[in-house]
């Protein structure tokens, strides 16, 4: 039972486009949502989150998007660099904090940015 | 500031051979984790620290075991090795939510 879905595998953008990740979620308990940015031979690094009380968060050239009555949430990057390329996970949780918060990962998403 | 660092960063093993995975961090975190990522499966939670001495199990703890002894380590442990085992973990420790992970070990059981 994948609480956490990224249902496309792969994506790939021209340089300076911009780049749509979708995310889906089962559980109407998770009030926290994070996207992790993933290179080869690395651990995942923390790229941008968002709570329930909103429905968009901004950094840069990321913006998360949330839609709470359809269980779905976005991540966007605009312009799309070659350095973006990697693979996004999103990840889920139920409260903010703590030890016993134990995310929920999607299965993740490779971005190919084509110079 | 080295972050969390993960040894070995490949091992091979045999079917029933024990091993120890060790995660190391330098940031005074209280929470630690191991994850295991498995193609099309996600990162899924081993088990997990709360502080130097607790351990608990999180989502697939079968045939792991681990052990904080100090705080700024975490150490799992295989006891007899499964090809079912063979993936990739990461191990993380944590502040006030926000999760900061290890490079990886990569392991493979034959």
């Amino acid at each position: 039972d994948q609480q956490v879905k990224q249902n496309s595998p792969s994506l790939s953008v021209q340089e300076g486009r911009i780049s749509i990740l979708n995310c889906d979620y089962t559980n109407s308990m998770f009030d926290y949502f994070l996207w992790y940015k993933k290179y080869p031979a690395e651990g995942p690094t923390f790229l941008i989150s968002i709570s329930s009380i909103k429905d968009k968060n901004e950094d840069g050239r990321f913006t998360v998007f949330l839609n709470k009555s359809a269980k779905h949430l976005s991540l966007h990057i605009v312009p799309s660099q070659p350095g973006d390329s990697a693979v996004y996970f999103c990840a889920a949780s139920h409260g903010l904090g703590g030890a016993t918060n134990k995310l929920i990962f999607g299965t993740g998403t490779l971005l190919a940015v084509q110079p | 500031n080295a972050g969390v660092t993960q040894t070995p960063k490949f091992r091979v093993l045999k079917t029933g051979q024990s091993m120890t995975l060790l995660c190391a961090q330098d940031m005074n975190h209280e929470y630690m984790y191991w994850y295991r990522q498995d193609p099309g499966m996600g990162l899924r939670l081993i088990h997990y620290s709360v502080g130097e001495g607790t351990t608990a199990k999180g989502e697939v703890p079968d045939g792991y075991n681990v052990s904080r002894l100090k705080k700024q380590n975490f150490l799992l442990g295989l006891e007899s090795a499964a090809p079912s085992q063979t993936s990739v973990y990461f191990c993380a420790s944590s502040y006030s939510g926000r999760k900061y992970f290890g490079p990886g070990t990569r392991l493979l059981v034959l």
